[in-house]
């Protein structure tokens, strides 16, 4: 059930870029994006609903694809503020209720 | 506003011990969830209330117990704490129903079983 997140970690120098991509296996609802920075929680960055809807961080964007059940996240610019682990959030929804599970995490380190 | 409150913040155990971890969110949010996070790893689902009156398990369950006593609390319990237990735990709640359900954590309960 956990998505599957790649890569495992990067390294970045300031003012480059990183892509960050998650898939599942199964149908999603909505795909989500937190980073966490050490001893802290996890904070939301974005998220993107079945159909195209997205909400978020201005100068974060993402992408979803229905069909493969897969998102990436694009970092543009990297700043060093951007380190941290990323952890994309999948929602499927069931007669159940919400259902929401977190991928392993990217940890990005963004140097001088 | 306070958002979501976990208490208590740091805790050990001795093996064998229980202890209740407690959660509240002022949001008015629909659906709460307790997860563990061990050294390195992600964010795995213990259990989760879809809403108010509901609970369902989630990937790691077992040794568990949860209660969502309102629909402001949900608690996480541990009936006999083990080693393996050790582990930051996050609750967290959604507002569900809505197309945008974005999530949002509590600080955290850092626990040591010994």
């Amino acid at each position: 059930q956990q998505p599957v997140q790649s890569p495992q970690a990067v390294i970045l120098r300031e003012g480059e870029d990183a892509v960050i991509n998650c898939s599942s296996s199964k149908a999603l609802y909505s795909v989500h994006w937190y980073r966490q920075k050490h001893g802290e929680a996890p904070v939301f960055l974005m998220i993107l609903l079945k159909g195209g809807e997205q909400k978020g961080h201005e100068k974060i964007s993402a992408s979803f694809n229905e069909k493969k059940q897969q998102s990436s996240l694009y970092l543009t610019a990297s700043q060093l503020s951007y380190s941290g682990t990323y952890f994309c959030g999948t929602e499927s929804r069931d007669n159940y209720g919400q259902n929401f599970v977190f991928g392993p995490g990217t940890r990005l380190s963004v140097l001088p | 506003n306070a958002g979501v409150t976990q208490t208590p913040k740091f805790q050990v155990l001795k093996t064998g011990q229980s202890m209740t971890l407690q959660c509240a969110q002022d949001m008015n949010h629909n659906s709460m969830y307790w997860y563990r996070q061990d050294p390195g790893m992600g964010l795995r689902l213990i259990y989760y209330s879809a809403s108010e009156g509901t609970t369902d398990k989630g990937e790691v369950p077992n040794g568990y117990n949860v209660s969502r006593l309102n629909k402001r609390e949900f608690s996480l319990r541990l009936e006999s704490a083990a080693p393996s237990q050790t582990s930051v735990y996050f609750c967290a709640s959604t507002l569900r129903g809505g197309g945008f359900t974005e999530a949002f954590f509590g600080q955290g309960t850092r626990l040591t079983v010994v």
